[in-house]
This record gives C-alpha cells, structure tokens and sequence, in this order.
C-alpha cells in the first residue's frame, strides 16, 4: 500500500517554462487537495477535489491547473512558472464517509523556478 | 472565509519544558484536525476533536476542544528532542482542510 505518491520529489525551473506535479493515491480516497508551503505561511489550498470529474478553487488558485479524471489521481499543472511559486507542494487525500477524515500527505515536491 | 489562526509562530524550549500552542477559528468548526511535520518532511496526522470541550492524551500530548468549538490547544509535557518540528491545526470543512501558520517547535537538549 503506497499512501500519495508524489513526483517529481524536486524540480527546477525556467520563468514561463510549464510542468505537471503528479499525485496518485491507492487507498481510493473521493477527497484529494493540493497545498503550498511557504515559510511563515504555513499550508495554503491551492485546489481541491471532491470525487473524479469534480474541482475546485481553493486560497491560491492563480497560475495553476486541475483536473481530476479519475479517482486515483490529481495532477497539478503550473501554466507558466514564476518565480513566487518557488515553494513546497504538498497533495493530500482523505475519505469522504468517515468519522475521522485524516488526510495522507505525499512526500512533497520542493520546485524552485529562476 | 473561514480563518484559523494560531500561535506562537516559534517557540524555543529546552528539553524537559512544556510546550503548548493555540488555535483559533473565525467560526466554528465540526471538527479540528492536528498534524505534526518533522523537519525536512511531510505533515502527519495526529488526532481529530470532534466533541465540544473534548479533551484526548496521547501519551505526553494534551489535545483540547473549546466550548464553543472554535479554539483548541495542543500541549506536550515534558518536551523531547523527538518532539521537535511544526504542529499544525486544521479545520475540515468539505473535502479541504484550512490550516493554521503552525508552531514551529525546537527543543534544546
């Protein structure tokens, strides 16, 4: 059982370059999200999803992309990268019809953009 | 939106001291989530409070819900080196999580 699965784990970029962060998560969670970390900042939501084919904007949504095909996976796309999404992004998952929903965290993906 | 502060924002112990940190919310919450991230990792988590004015130990941990479920503490005794790393708190609410800034946490031997 791998929990999130995060890739890259690092990865930097050019100004206006594009990538997609992969997220999968085998433990067929409807709820998945992804973060950023910054320092003093603590997690912001960027995007959340609640159930493949459904999305939605969270605290920081500008410059990125979502989309949720099916259950296991949540990638994250940064359309052109700047420089002030140097940070550290985390996806995450949980159940939906739980008493407790923890969420599962990946490894994180550290991106810096120059 | 819904807003959850909490602080301090650092807090520099020696080992053996006690430690806690707050949490507050702009409104009230079903529930609230407690995560811990070591250093260089991702956030685990640590306990859920669901009940008002509940209150659960995790060994040397102290979790408490607030009355009026917008507030909650989280308290170690008896600080460990093992103990050291962010504690955050988080307010559930569909699918997301909002978060706290966190409590950075370094523990002196």
């Amino acid at each position: 059982n791998a929990g999130v699965t995060q890739t890259p784990k690092f990865q930097v970029l050019k100004t206006g370059q594009s990538m997609t962060l992969q997220c999968a998560q085998d433990m067929n969670h409807e709820y998945m999200s992804w973060y950023r970390q910054d320092p003093g900042m603590g997690l912001r939501l960027i995007h959340y999803s609640v159930g493949a084919g459904i999305t939605d904007q969270g605290e920081v949504p500008n410059g990125y992309n979502v989309s949720r095909s099916t259950t296991e996976d949540f990638p994250l796309r940064l359309l052109s990268a700047a420089p002030s999404q140097t940070s550290v992004y985390f996806c995450a998952s949980s159940y939906s019809d739980r008493v407790t929903t923890e969420a599962f965290f990946g490894q994180g993906t550290r991106l810096t953009v120059v | 939106g819904q807003q959850v502060m909490q602080i301090p924002q650092y807090q520099h112990v020696q080992e053996g001291e006690d430690f806690t940190t707050y949490c507050n919310s702009s409104t009230t919450l079903s529930n609230i989530q407690w995560y811990k991230q070591r250093p260089g990792g991702h956030p685990v988590f640590l306990i859920q409070l669901v009940k008002s004015g509940e209150v659960k130990k995790q060994k040397r941990l102290t979790f408490q819900f607030g009355e009026a479920k917008k507030n909650s503490s989280l308290h170690i005794t008896a600080t460990q080196t093992t103990d050291v790393g962010t504690y955050f708190c988080a307010g559930p609410s569909y699918g997301k999580l909002t978060f706290g800034q966190g409590t950075i946490l370094t523990v002196h031997p």
